[in-house]
């Protein structure tokens, strides 16, 4: 089993719509989460990180974590065409080793 | 701009070749960080430096690899003997000591080998 699983998508919704993008991970000492946004060609910027279980909010994203089911998701509301990237989950263990899932390609059609 | 610069962007280079990457990170962080990425996949990790203390090095990083962060301030990465298997883009990302979970990263130098 991989540490960190992503589904590469693409995943297509109409502009407006709610995104959920999703992360799974298998090893419980994994202690931060975090969310990048990667346009083709560029390198990946960072959204948000969090660290403990629950809700944490900036602007229109929200990043979600359980830890109870290693599961982790990363909510766009009110999607916009410039939202169009590839989203990638990194998750930090306590050594600060760091793993990346393959990102998700998020298509928002206008 | 503050953020982490990478020199050049782009290097096309015949296998066999040496070739050489910079990275600048961000003046104020003292780690600074090594990734490659294929196309379809997340960046993998390759060295990380903590100030001039190479820290880490993944097992990606075969003795070809070799990384420098002389002064604690900017980062080089070489490789040697190039192979067409190398070709990928090359980020870098720095951030605050203790602070993994905050990294930003560079532009990347996307290195196509022949």
């Amino acid at each position: 089993q991989k540490e960190v699983e992503q589904d590469p998508g693409p995943l297509s919704v109409p502009e407006g719509a709610i995104v959920s993008l999703n992360c799974t991970y298998s090893n419980s000492a994994f202690q931060y989460f975090m969310w990048y946004r990667q346009y083709s060609r560029k390198g990946p910027e960072l959204l948000m990180y969090t660290y403990s279980s629950g809700n944490k909010e900036d602007g229109r994203f929200t990043a979600q974590v359980d830890k109870s089911s290693k599961y982790i998701s990363l909510f766009i509301r009110d999607s916009q065409p410039s939202d169009s990237a590839t989203y990638l989950c990194a998750l930090v263990n306590r050594d600060d080793k760091i793993i990346f899932g393959k990102g998700t390609r998020l298509h928002i059609l206008p | 701009d503050t953020g982490v610069s990478q020199d050049p962007r782009h290097k096309i280079t015949k296998r066999g070749q040496n070739v050489t990457f910079r990275c600048d990170p961000i003046s104020e962080h003292n780690r600074l960080y090594w990734y490659r990425q294929t196309l379809g996949q997340g960046p993998e990790f390759l060295t990380y430096f903590q100030n001039e203390a190479q820290l880490e090095k993944s097992r990606l990083l075969s003795d070809r690899f070799s990384a420098e962060r002389p002064k604690g301030s900017f980062s080089t990465l070489e490789i040697q003997r190039t192979e067409q298997g190398d070709s990928a883009m090359y980020l870098c990302a720095s951030s605050p000591r203790g602070a993994a979970y905050e990294q930003y990263f560079g532009p990347g130098t996307r290195l196509t080998v022949t």
